[in-house]
């Protein structure tokens, strides 16, 4: 079965420090990740996709086959990266997600 | 953002009473999807379309119907509203096979006493 798994509830980190969100994922085939954000009083927005190998806001996600994980990382927290943070799988047709329990990331001054 | 709303986006309710969320469209996106959110449990797929008239259940679909009579609108239908579905929940769309990125609307806190 598809599961994503990322074990921390809650990380906070002091701005100008490095971040990185943990994302582990089981999946048969060949598998397809996301991370998604939601701002406080905002919609759920996509991050960034692995397929695309980009880096959005200073984050970047490699996938790791080996040790099925697609952490998140950003070298310097800024403020503004305070937000939930969802890793995501997305599984047979029609474009389904597995979405992880999601990590609050909270940037402190 | 505009391109998908939701309605109503509170809602009180008592348990045993039905209780129908809709979720409206101006992308023309082919496929769409109900989600709710908890804590500790992320978000959890309840019902998808992948076309007018065309769902399939999701993870966590009992307890909950869909319709989609018009590539617009999505409807989740809680025919008897319990304690347990007590949540927010999600629309969110996605145009086509190949573009994997789902839209998603503002929520729906529902409360159900």
């Amino acid at each position: 079965a598809q599961r994503v798994t990322q074990p921390e509830k809650l990380l906070s980190v002091f701005k100008g420090a490095p971040v990185e969100l943990k994302c582990n994922y089981s999946y048969s085939g060949s598998p397809e990740l996301f991370w998604y954000v939601q701002y406080s009083r905002q919609r759920l927005q996509l991050l960034l996709r692995h397929i695309s190998r980009e880096s959005i806001k200073g984050f970047t996600a490699d996938l790791n086959k080996g040790e099925t994980s697609f952490h998140l990382k950003k070298p310097f927290a800024q403020e503004e990266d305070s937000a939930m943070y969802y890793c995501a799988l997305m599984r047979g047709g029609g474009n389904k997600l597995t979405f992880g329990t999601g990590t609050q990331l909270k940037v402190e001054l | 953002d505009a391109g998908i709303t939701q309605s109503p986006r509170h809602k009180v309710t008592e348990t045993g009473t039905p209780v129908t969320l809709r979720c409206h469209q101006t992308e023309n996106h082919r496929y769409m999807y109900w989600y709710r959110q908890d804590p500790g449990h992320g978000l959890r797929l309840i019902h998808y379309s992948y076309g007018v008239k065309d769902t399939d259940k999701g993870e966590v679909s009992d307890g909950y119907s869909v319709s989609r009579s018009k590539t617009e609108d999505f409807l989740l239908t809680l025919e008897s509203a319990t304690s347990s579905q007590t949540s927010v929940y999600f629309c969110a769309t996605s145009p086509r096979t190949g573009d994997h990125e789902q839209y998603f609307g503002p929520g729906t806190r529902l409360t159900v006493t």
